[in-house]
């Protein structure tokens, strides 16, 4: 079964500073890949997808991920946080699956960000 | 356009006992996930259904059960509630069952079994 590894559970950082949350999967079929936020008291959210072509994925906000296929990896980046992106962060990762496609998700454990003044 | 919604908004049960939680998708949505999101853990998938017919379902027992409605409304029904239920419930649907369609989140019911 796929699984979703999130190593950083929780991390802080000053306006400003750059931001790299890691993200990495196991399933060796091709996948489609996907990072949600939920801020404070708001739904979950999508943040990017990435389907196929270019592995460098734009999303709202000013992040971006980048998918590297031999790593297993779908890291999300933003260059200068701030403070209103303290939010909890959740990859996840869908499998072409079920009668139809499906799209059921698995998700990581998450990493709850704390962006300081 | 009306989003996800999900009702109640919370909700407090007792071991043993029966829950109904209801989830009203987006306009013209026809594919609606059930996830469970304990504290501290991701979203977990429990079944998705695809125009009222059950379309996969996670590691969850069968006292986990749903409905999808002709107007693609959804039920989650639990049975014999344990301490170990207790979570965020999460409503998501999306336009088609294919896997490239974005899935729309709702706000979720928080349950409590005491």
């Amino acid at each position: 079964a796929q699984s979703v590894s999130q190593h950083n559970h929780h991390v802080i950082l000053s306006e400003a500073a750059s931001l790299e949350l890691g993200c990495n999967y196991s399933y060796g079929g091709t996948v489609n890949l996907f990072w949600y936020v939920q801020y404070p008291g708001q739904h979950l959210q999508l943040l990017l997808k990435y389907f196929s072509g270019d592995p460098l994925v734009k999303g709202i906000k000013g992040f971006e991920a980048e998918f590297i296929k031999s790593k297993f990896s779908f890291n999300l980046r933003k260059p200068s946080v701030q403070w209103s992106d303290t939010a909890e962060y959740f990859c996840a990762v869908n499998l072409a699956w079920g009668t139809g496609g499906g799209n059921k998700l698995t998700f990581g454990t998450g990493t709850q960000l704390k962006v300081e003044l | 356009e009306t989003g996800v919604t999900q009702s109640p908004t919370h909700l407090i049960k007792t071991r043993g006992q029966q829950v109904t939680l209801r989830c009203s998708s987006q306009s013209g949505h026809n594919t609606v996930s059930w996830y469970q999101q304990a504290l501290g853990q991701g979203p977990q998938f429990i079944f998705q259904y695809y125009r009222e017919e059950e379309n996969g379902r996670g590691n969850f027992p069968p006292r986990f059960s749903g409905l999808q409605f002709p107007n693609y409304s959804s039920e989650l029904n639990v049975n014999a509630l344990e301490l170990d239920d207790s979570a965020l419930y999460l409503c998501a649907s999306s336009l088609a069952v294919n896997s490239y369609n974005e899935q729309f989140f709702g706000p979720g019911t928080r349950l409590t079994v005491l």
